[in-house]
C-alpha cells in the first residue's frame, strides 16, 4: 500500500512568519512530487512540483526534496492570511500515473 | 487560461438511483482522471482513462462504476446504483501532452458534491 504521510496540523503562524510543512511517502518509485492547496470545499489547486533532489524555488514557495529520506516539504515565506488553507502533498510515479495524496495540513495564518 | 470544468457542482439523488457525473478535461490533454474526497478524508485516486480505455482503477471503482468518453469533449462517471457512502466531493482531473512536451502536473475541475440520501 503505497502511502503518504503528513502532520494533519492544525500549524497556525503569525502574519509575515515562515511556515513549515511537511511530508513523507513510501514508495522509492515515486517520482513527482505535488504540493496542492485546498480551500474549504474547493477543489486541489496546485501550487508547486518537484521531481529533483534538493530545492525549487518559486516566489514565495520553496519545495525540498529528499529521495533517499524519502522526504518532501513546502516553505511558505512572509505568510500571508490568504494562504490558510489546507495544503496537501501528492506523489506519483510520474508521467500519466494516479496522484496518491496525504490527508493535508491545515494552515492557520494570524493575521 | 484553459482549465478542467465539471457539471453539475452539486447533485442530490435518492439511494439506488443512477447520477452521471460530467467533466470537460483541459482540450489537449490525453489522460483523464477522477478522484474522490469524502469529507474530512484524504483525495482517494478512482480511475485513469487514456486512448478510449480504463489505464488504472483502485479498489474503490467497483463494478457500480464506470465512465466513458462520450464524445470529443465530455468524460463521464456514472454510479449505477448510488449508496449513502458514495456521498462525496468527485473531482476530474487531466493532464498529458502538451505542445509536445509532456507534463504529467494533473489540473483538477471544480469538483462535483454527490449527497445520496
Amino acid at each position: 500500500q503505497k502511502e503518504v504521510e503528513q502532520n494533519s496540523g492544525p500549524l497556525s503562524v503569525p502574519e509575515g512568519a515562515i511556515a513549515s510543512l511537511n511530508c513523507t511517502y513510501s514508495d522509492r518509485g515515486s517520482q513527482s512530487f505535488f504540493w496542492y492547496r485546498q480551500y474549504s470545499g474547493k477543489s486541489p489547486e496546485l501550487i508547486m512540483f518537484i521531481y529533483s533532489n534538493g530545492d525549487k524555488e518559486d516566489g514565495r514557495f520553496t519545495a525540498q526534496l529528499n529521495k533517499a529520506s524519502q522526504y518532501v516539504s513546502l516553505l511558505i515565506r512572509d505568510s500571508q492570511p490568504s494562504d490558510s488553507a489546507t495544503y496537501l502533498c501528492a506523489v506519483s510515479q510520474g508521467g500519466s500515473e494516479k496522484l496518491v495524496f496525504g490527508k493535508g495540513t491545515k494552515l492557520t495564518v494570524n493575521p | 487560461e484553459p482549465e478542467v470544468t465539471q457539471t453539475p457542482s452539486h447533485q442530490v439523488t435518492q439511494m439506488g438511483q443512477e447520477v452521471i457525473l460530467r467533466c470537460v478535461p483541459i482540450s489537449n490533454h490525453l489522460y483523464f482522471y477522477w478522484y474522490r474526497q469524502i469529507l474530512g478524508q484524504k483525495v482517494e485516486f478512482l480511475v485513469s482513462f487514456y486512448n478510449n480505455e480504463i489505464s488504472e482503477k483502485s479498489e474503490i471503482f467497483d463494478d457500480q462504476f464506470s465512465v466513458e468518453r462520450p464524445d470529443g469533449s465530455n468524460f463521464t462517471l456514472k454510479i449505477r446504483s448510488t449508496k449513502l457512502e458514495d456521498s462525496a466531493m468527485y473531482f476530474c482531473a487531466s493532464n498529458g501532452l502538451a505542445g509536445g512536451t509532456s507534463t504529467d502536473t494533473q489540473y483538477f475541475g471544480p469538483g462535483t458534491r454527490l449527497t445520496v440520501l
